[in-house]
């Protein structure tokens, strides 16, 4: 099966530059979205095809992925956005299925 | 405006039987691949189902195989999830998702989510 794997937690100072990574192997060579999730609310897609913005997401939230990581990026990082962020990617080197990683809790302090 | 309402979670014994509803509104359902994701108390999220648009194409995380079965009823704009053998392990948060992209199934991702509904498998 295939893996993703996140760093469990990271903080950050309100208004810097919040970098959340995924690896994966040949993670680069698939796309990547990223969800973020606040306590008892559902998951909000944040970022798809590695750098895309959904409709209604800030311009704040940007992303990347090449080699073996992709990178969630929030610029001006504020106290709203602490929240647990997860890539997500598609595989079917055995079969057809869609990995998260384990999740990585951000935190703005 | 697109809305996924899930229903039919509950309290079930190990071994039991449930099946998760999801309605969907606010998009041409049939156009679209859905998808099962859960997340139990602490934990994080995970994929359990995704059917394709015409329904054919069904896929399941390991754990769940022969024992879940995902369906839809475009006629009805709903999308189910047929749970059988509930083990301790099942307990979650399941949420029904939409694709992003309509058409087919490549590179999904999921761009609106219901509000999830409790399964509670417990003696």
């Amino acid at each position: 099966s295939y893996d993703l794997t996140q760093s469990p937690s990271m903080s950050v100072s309100p208004g810097q530059t919040a970098t959340i990574t995924c690896s994966g192997d040949r993670l680069g060579d698939r796309y990547a979205s990223w969800y973020q999730v606040k306590p008892g609310q559902s998951p909000v897609l944040v970022i798809y095809q590695d750098s895309k913005r959904p409709s209604g997401i800030p311009e704040r939230f940007s992303g990347s992925n090449s080699g073996t990581t992709a990178t969630l990026t929030i610029s001006g990082t504020q106290a709203m956005d602490e929240a647990d962020y997860y890539c997500q990617a598609w595989d079917t080197s055995t079969a057809w299925s869609v990995v998260f990683g384990g999740g990585t809790e951000l935190t703005v302090l | 405006e697109v809305q996924l309402l899930e229903s039919g979670g509950g309290l079930v014994q190990p071994g039991g039987s449930l099946r998760l509803s999801c309605a969907a509104s606010g998009f041409t359902f049939n156009n679209y691949a859905m998808t099962w994701v859960r997340q139990a108390a602490g934990k994080g999220l995970e994929w359990v189902s995704t059917t394709g648009s015409g329904g054919a194409g069904s896929y399941y995380t390991d754990s769940v195989k022969g024992r879940f079965t995902v369906s839809r009823d475009n006629s009805k704009n709903t999308l189910y999830l047929h749970m059988n053998k509930l083990r301790d392990e099942d307990t979650a948060i399941y949420y029904c998702a939409k694709d992003l992209a309509a058409g087919g199934m490549n590179d999904p991702s999921f761009d609106y989510w219901g509000q999830g509904i409790l399964v509670t498998v417990s003696s």
